[in-house]
């Protein structure tokens, strides 16, 4: 599986637009781009995830830059309790393929 | 629909103990995997199962048996535990395919003396 570039941490003020961004420059064409989140001491959840075309859901939006090498979760009105690490996953097509974490993106949400 | 539940919370072993960490999931999902966490790290896979009879070793399996005897159930052994075993352990569940994303539960402390 490709794997990905994320900063270590960010910060955004509440209310305001989180945007999380991550390189996957070596993915390939069949390999998905996924985004879970980890709230302190909790188990990863599930956000979003897209293979070409731009995704949103009731939680954020997923854009996918047309060369697939970047692409940027966006959490449209923080809140505290978005506060968490971000994990940007690229993860082949298939049954057996397997989800690997990296140290993702520590986002702070402040007051 | 309870998702998927991780029994114990919290556990602490001696050195050279044996035990069970237990993973149920009722959305009958064929996809269940178990993950370690240490401290400032990302997950790392120790096993995965496709299905119920099957299981594969994922990153970091040494030290660790599983058994996948149904398609709810997928438990974690720990034959002879070590310090270098304490860590966070997290179990996850999907449908298969890489359309799905994963379930998690809320983990498994692990402390061994």
């Amino acid at each position: 599986d490709a794997k990905t570039t994320q900063p270590p941490s960010m910060d955004c003020a509440e209310g305001r637009a989180a945007n999380l961004p991550c390189n996957h420059s070596t993915i390939s064409g069949n390999e998905y781009v996924y985004w879970y989140r980890q709230i302190h001491s909790q188990g990863p959840q599930y956000i979003i995830h897209g293979l070409k075309n731009n995704e949103t859901n009731e939680m954020a939006s997923l854009i996918i830059t047309e060369d697939r090498k970047s692409s940027t979760l966006i959490l449209p009105h923080a809140t505290l309790r978005d506060t968490a690490v971000y994990y940007c996953i690229v993860r082949a097509s298939g049954a057996n393929s397997k989800l690997t974490f990296g140290k993702g993106i520590t986002l702070s949400v402040r007051p | 629909n309870a998702g998927v539940t991780q029994t114990p919370k919290f556990q602490v072993l001696k050195t050279g103990q044996s035990m069970t960490l237990q993973c149920a999931q009722d959305m009958n999902h064929e996809y269940m995997s178990w993950y370690r966490q240490d401290p400032g790290m990302g997950l790392r896979l120790i096993h995965y199962s496709v299905g119920a009879g099957i299981t594969d070793q994922g990153e970091v399996p040494n030290g660790y048996n599983v058994s996948r005897s149904t398609t709810e159930d997928f438990p974690l052994r720990l034959l002879s535990a070590a310090p270098s075993q304490t860590s966070v352990y997290f179990c996850a569940s999907s449908l298969l395919g890489s359309d799905y994303g994963y379930t998690f539960g809320s983990g498994t402390r692990l402390t061994v003396v």
